[in-house]
Parts: C-alpha cells; sequence; structure tokens
C-alpha cells in the first residue's frame, strides 16, 4: 500500500524552539507539498517541491522554511516556533497533476 | 473571490437520502477536479476525480462537471452516517503544479 508518512502524529513544543516536521513517500512523486489546517480556514499551503532541491513559497511561507535534499522526504522547518504556528500540518505528495495523497499529519501545539 | 468555493454547512440529510454537495471555481482553463473526504482529526482523503463534462459514477459517489458554468459538484446516494465528515473540492489549474482546495462543506447524516 503506497504511503505518506510522517513522522510524529503529535508534538508539544516550546516558543522559540527549531522544529523539524519529516514526510516521506514511496510512490516515487515528484511534487510534495506542506499545509496547514486551521479551523475556519482551510487547506492553506505553506510550500512546495517539484524536484529534488527545489522549492516554491506557498501561500504563507512566514516563519517556515523547507529542504528536500531526496525525492522521497520533504522536511518543514519552524526556524523559531511560536504560539500562532499551533496547527495541524499536512504533508502530500502528487504526480504531475494527479490527485494528492496526505500524510496522517502532525498536530503541532507550541506553549 | 476565491480560486475554489464551496457551501461550508452544515449539511444535514437523513440516512439513505441523496446528499448534494457543490463547488465552483474560478479559473476557466482548470483542467482536474477533485473531491475529499475528511474524518473529525484525520487528514483528507481521496474519493474522486473527475476530467471530462459529465458525470462519473463510482459505487454510492457521482461526480458532476460542468466546465461552461465552472461548476462541479459530488453527490452521495443512500447516504450512511459513516458519510458524516467534510468534503474538501481541490482544482488543478493550468499551469500550476498545487492544487487549490475549497473550505470544505460538513456534511452530517442522521440516522
Amino acid at each position: 500500500d503506497v504511503k505518506v508518512t510522517q513522522s510524529s502524529r503529535y508534538l508539544v513544543k516550546r516558543t522559540g524552539e527549531k522544529v523539524f516536521l519529516e514526510c516521506v513517500q514511496d510512490m516515487d512523486h515528484e511534487n510534495m507539498f506542506w499545509y496547514r489546517q486551521d479551523p475556519g480556514l482551510g487547506l492553506r499551503l505553506i510550500y512546495f517541491s517539484y524536484d529534488v532541491k527545489m522549492k516554491e513559497k506557498g501561500d504563507i511561507p512566514e516563519g517556515y522554511s523547507v529542504s528536500r535534499e531526496k525525492k522521497e522526504r520533504f522536511s518543514l522547518i519552524l526556524e523559531s516556533a511560536s504560539t500562532n504556528q499551533t496547527s495541524m500540518y499536512l504533508c502530500a505528495s502528487s504526480k504531475e497533476s494527479n490527485g494528492y495523497t496526505f500524510g496522517s499529519g502532525t498536530r503541532l501545539t507550541v506553549v | 473571490q476565491k480560486e475554489v468555493e464551496q457551501n461550508s454547512g452544515p449539511l444535514s440529510v437523513p440516512e439513505g437520502a441523496i446528499a448534494s454537495l457543490n463547488c465552483t471555481y474560478s479559473d476557466r482553463g482548470s483542467q482536474s477536479f477533485f473531491w475529499y473526504r475528511q474524518y473529525s482529526g484525520k487528514s483528507p482523503e481521496l474519493i474522486m476525480f473527475i476530467y471530462s463534462n459529465g458525470d462519473k459514477e463510482d459505487g454510492r459517489f457521482t461526480a458532476q462537471l460542468n466546465k461552461a458554468s465552472q461548476y462541479v459538484s459530488l453527490l452521495i446516494r443512500d447516504s450512511q452516517p459513516s458519510d458524516s465528515a467534510t468534503y474538501l473540492c481541490a482544482v488543478h489549474q493550468t499551469g500550476a503544479n498545487n492544487l487549490f482546495f475549497g473550505t470544505g462543506t460538513r456534511l452530517t447524516v442522521i440516522p
């Protein structure tokens, strides 16, 4: 069964910490995405990547960075976590213009 | 104007009825259309996609696309309580690497 795996289901971090969210897919997909989802705001695109070492800003990149050193892995980095980054973070991958496969999500709480 | 618009609901239907979920999009050149189901606390899962005008049926689900009206819908026949979830409409716009999501419609099927 093909999968997108996010390393943590729940995370609690302190304000100011550097936070790494990892995502791995086993489908050889070119495209990978990071979204956050908040009640009433829907899915908001943070960053995406369409190839190794390539990245594009989404709608809300401020306070985040990403890394894609290998095709199967796409990491989201919160440089200095803040309470307004408390959210559900969803990773997804896709091949060309096909639909996404989502990971199970990471619920991050910043205290 | 948002790229993809959905009625946020909630939409309530009795068990066994037809649930009708609607979505409009702004980019006339959009080519691919997707419906995702998201249970509370879970990540979205792809349930239907449609590329051509008309209807596409898969079990109890039917996706309908009308590109002239920039409208896509999802019909769920014989609705079950297990269909209670938020349904997200997503559109792939020409030239974009990412999907554009609506904010979702919350469906409740009443036993």
